[in-house]
């Protein structure tokens, strides 16, 4: 299984709503990742998580709260987005074949996004 | 200067045609570099994933590495309609922290 899955496909929500991205693997990969992209964009990096561990925070607003519960689990809580964070979210995994939580060198596989729009 | 650059688009090419995308860099510590594709409203797709300098094949594709002048190319053989698409090259290099860094994406439209 080469596959990130990412759900929902489409999420609509108002500024003062809650909702949460997931996002799952199962290639064993220890490194995941969140990416915002606009459109005409190449994907900017929000969060990376190593073994389960928030190693990067790419100074991201709190209204992004990612949460990574397990090695093939990744998950982003959205509240109170303003209508700016409407984009592309792209969780994104890789390998670590250091072992020791520093191997951002691996091929990074995508998933396919969920596309946010806040009103 | 960016640290990557990437040829601006958009592309039109004619089917069967040869493409040749392109992308600078100026971070010498790059050790690792990869293309996506990326269809409309699609998550980047890997293509290609190269460390080494020189040429790498697979099926119409084929990505170049020269480090030396910190260059990096994708060429793709006999175009289809359905490689059009946009292009992203992207590079990282080993330590704790690295990031991947794209370029900017190239638009590339194939006509039958």
């Amino acid at each position: 299984d080469t596959e990130v899955t990412q759900t929902p496909k489409h999420l609509v929500m108002g500024m003062t709503n809650k909702k949460s991205l997931k996002c799952e693997q199962h290639m064993g990969h220890r490194a995941m990742y969140w990416y915002k992209q606009k459109a005409k964009k190449p994907p900017e990096l929000m969060f990376v998580y190593s073994y389960e561990k928030l190693s990067i925070n790419e100074s991201v607003p709190s209204r992004f709260s990612p949460e990574c519960p397990n090695s093939s689990l990744l998950n982003l809580h959205l509240h109170a987005l303003q209508p700016e964070d409407s984009a592309l979210y792209l969780c994104a995994s890789s390998q670590d074949p250091s072992g020791q939580g520093s191997g951002f060198y691996n091929e990074q596989f995508f998933g396919p996004g969920t596309r946010l729009t806040v009103l | 200067q960016k640290e990557v650059e990437q040829d601006p688009g958009p592309l039109s090419v004619p089917e069967g045609a040869i493409v040749s995308l392109n992308c600078t860099y100026s971070n010498s510590a790059f050790q690792y570099f990869m293309w996506y594709r990326q269809y409309s409203r699609k998550g980047p797709e890997l293509l290609m994933y190269t460390y080494s300098s020189g040429n790498k094949e697979d099926g119409r594709f084929t990505a170049q590495v020269d480090k030396s002048s910190k260059y990096i190319s994708l060429f793709i053989r006999d175009s289809q309609p359905s490689d059009s698409a946009t292009y992203l090259c992207a590079m990282i290099y080993t330590g704790a922290n690295s990031k991947l860094t794209f370029g900017k994406g190239i638009t590339l439209s194939v006509r039958p």
